[in-house]
């Protein structure tokens, strides 16, 4: 039983497209994320929700809204894509926001803009 | 600004041997560390972490040194195995703050037989 699910795995669209990635974990964690690994393999955060509630919004472009209908689900949605935006999207969950726990990390979802 | 480090990309070790990957941090405010291990199309999958107050962490073939001083840590794998060839990313936070992890671009670990 998948702990933290991503979908969908893989994503090609044009420039210019709107596109979601959904995100569920069942694990019962308070604290949910959304991290970017580009070309150069850099994993870096974009969003991080506690609750429900935005504790983390790094400087990410506007075009890109994460939505979290309850503390198991974080959605991702990015409008007017752009080439820039094609990378390995990942998606994460931890017990609490805060203190020394680690992140688990669902499989990705590849997104290639052409 | 790339404030964790891992200046080599790759790793060839033989089976049975020990892997010991290393990973540099300039953030001084880092007081807790943590090994990821990838496979390819899978996400990270969490290996074992550190926190400041300690200099080694162990746990079964894997054991994590932090040097505070040099600002490295390291992870040893021993003995290597076939399914340990993986990349291997090594990440910091601050504890007491919203969690954020910052990773490193990892090494890539093949052990061959």
């Amino acid at each position: 039983d998948t702990a933290v699910s991503q979908t969908p795995k893989y994503l090609v669209t044009q420039m210019g497209n709107d596109k979601s990635i959904k995100c569920e974990q069942n694990l019962g964690h308070d604290t949910m994320y959304w991290y970017k690994q580009d070309s150069k393999k850099f994993l870096k955060i974009m969003f991080s929700y506690n609750n429900k509630e935005l504790i983390i919004n790094e400087t990410v472009p506007n075009r890109f809204s994460p939505k979290s209908p309850d503390k198991a689900h974080l959605n991702l949605h990015i409008n007017s894509l752009e080439l820039g935006d094609s990378a390995v999207y990942f998606c994460a969950s931890s017990p609490g926001a805060l203190g020394n726990s680690p992140l688990h990390f669902g499989n990705g979802t590849r997104l290639t803009v052409t | 600004d790339q404030q964790v480090k891992q200046n080599s990309p790759s790793l060839s070790v033989q089976e049975g041997r020990i892997s010991i990957l290393n990973c540099d941090y300039t953030n001084s405010m880092f007081d807790y560390f943590l090994w990821y291990k990838k496979y390819p199309a899978e996400g990270p999958t969490f290996l074992i972490s550190i926190s400041s107050i300690k200099d080694k962490n162990e746990d079964g073939r894997f054991t994590v040194f932090l040097n505070k001083s040099a600002k490295h840590l390291s992870l040893h794998i021993v003995p290597s195995q076939p399914g340990d060839s993986a990349v291997y990313f090594c990440a910091a936070s601050v504890t007491g703050t919203a969690s954020k992890l910052t990773f490193g671009t990892g090494t890539r670990l093949q052990v061959t037989l």
